[in-house]
């Protein structure tokens, strides 16, 4: 069965250094999608992408971070310069289209900053 | 907010009984989806249940809709040790690009 994959499954970094999470969606799809979870805490909406453009994000989703998808495959979310407060899950998920659609997770990288 | 929220926020039972868990929200919404989480580990979609749809099942899941009162519930009947786990609803906003996820439940399933 197609699943979303996720690299690394932890990242550790310092404070103010820049961070790329990687993403695998599911071939088909043409919907992803980044998502948060703070420790304890629920998860959060950072941003859409569909035809190599953001088609919405949430407040979280400030300058410091980017995303792009560099080739045919991988989905990438970037965080420039970290801060503590970005320790998190982070998710990637994909999707076939928009509203009624499963969204399909993958199983997240763990992002620790020093 | 249209966020989401589960009550209850834990719950323990023993194997083979039911277990019930609800989810309000506060504005209209196009869908809502359930997912489970088990501890450390990524989301997995359960169910999906559009806002013209009441009741839709799935094996031993069973989800109901009421728009009228913003309220959704899953059931999970005949439960297992391996449904211990973190249950989360989702709801989405008008452009149905983002979902908005509760705090979830918590279920313990006791053996």
């Amino acid at each position: 069965e197609p699943e979303v994959t996720q690299t690394p499954s932890h990242q550790v970094t310092q404070m103010g250094q820049e961070v790329i999470l990687r993403c695998v969606p599911i071939s088909n799809h043409l919907y992803f999608y980044w998502y948060r979870q703070i420790l304890g805490q629920k998860v959060e909406f950072l941003v859409s992408f569909y035809n190599n453009e953001i088609s919405e994000k949430s407040e979280i989703f400030d300058d410091q971070f980017s995303v792009e998808r560099p080739d045919g495959s991988n989905f990438t979310l970037k965080i420039r310069s970290t801060k503590l407060e970005d320790s998190a899950m982070y998710f990637c998920a994909s999707s076939t289209g928009q509203g009624a659609h499963e969204q399909f997770f993958g199983p997240g990288t763990r992002l620790t900053v020093l | 907010s249209q966020q989401g929220e589960e009550d209850p926020q834990a719950l323990s039972i023993q194997e083979g009984e039911n277990a019930t868990m609800n989810c309000s929200y506060k504005t209209s919404i196009n869908n809502l989806q359930w997912y489970r989480q088990n501890s450390g580990r990524g989301l997995v979609h359960l169910i999906l249940i559009r806002s013209n749809e009441r009741e839709k099942h799935s094996g031993r899941l069973r989800v109901t809709l009421d728009t009228s009162k913003k309220s959704s519930s899953l059931l999970i009947t005949a439960s297992r040790a391996a449904d211990t786990a973190s249950y989360f609803c989702a709801t989405d906003a008008n452009t149905g690009n983002q979902f908005y996820f509760g705090t979830g439940t918590s279920l313990t399933v006791i053996p």
